[in-house]
């Protein structure tokens, strides 16, 4: 079974640039979850999606940062414009209904130079 | 509102000891709990579940996990380490809607020789 899917792995940029992380979901779930995770703060909950509706935004850092599901196999996560303290690792994971566990992607590692 | 406590942000041990992770929970209405392991560069991978089917928790790579609702604890333990089980260890509690988690700081282990 393919887990949740994330691109890039990897990403490297100048400040002022728009990032954008992609997630898949696994076929099935429908809550999906996009986390960041720092040294500093650990793993925090930037937002998530039930029936690919937005339902809790509140750890979104700033309106910078922007996140969409157009449909139930796709999700992106958004910066714009990049700075150097958004370099963090990226995670998407999806849950197929309340009360289960979620299943995390491999992270996006992004630095923002 | 609910919150989950990992104590020791770092724990230690040697290779063969007995691993003891704590977790102690804190909700309304009996949770579903869950410990998540990330290795490095990589995302976070259930260990283990409870659901209130038992009380003990049998996971992956030998972990078990004791709930106790006198204590409000969920610890994770494995009798003998193995190198192999170095890594970052999550505790996490269901928030009672929309399969949001409540994660806990998380704890390093390391194993040593």
């Amino acid at each position: 079974d393919a887990g949740v899917i994330q691109s890039p792995r990897h990403e490297v940029t100048e400040m002022g640039q728009e990032v954008t992380l992609r997630c898949k979901p696994i076929s099935g779930h429908n809550s999906l979850f996009w986390y960041r995770q720092t040294m500093m703060r650990g793993l925090e909950l930037l937002i998530y999606f039930n029936n690919n509706v937005p339902i809790d935004d509140s750890g979104m850092p700033e309106d910078r940062f922007s996140a969409k599901m157009p449909n139930a196999s796709f999700s992106t996560l958004k910066i714009q414009p990049s700075e150097p303290r958004d370099s963090a690792v990226y995670f998407c994971a999806s849950s197929p209904g309340s009360n289960q566990p979620q299943h995390f992607g491999d992270g996006t590692r992004l630095s923002i130079l | 509102a609910q919150s989950v406590t990992q104590l020791g942000s770092h724990v230690s041990v040697s290779e063969g000891a007995l691993v003891l992770l704590r977790c102690n929970y804190s909700s309304s209405v009996p949770p579903y709990l869950f410990w998540y392991v990330q290795y490095p560069n990589q995302g976070l991978q259930l260990l283990l579940k409870y659901t209130s089917a038992a009380t003990l928790v049998k996971g992956i790579n030998g972990f078990e996990a004791e709930f106790k609702k006198s204590e409000t604890s969920f610890h994770l333990t494995k009798p003998s380490a193995h190198m192999s089980d170095a890594a970052e260890y999550f505790c996490a509690s269901d928030s009672g809607g929309y399969n949001k988690l409540i994660f806990g700081a998380g704890t390093r282990l390391a194993v040593h020789p």
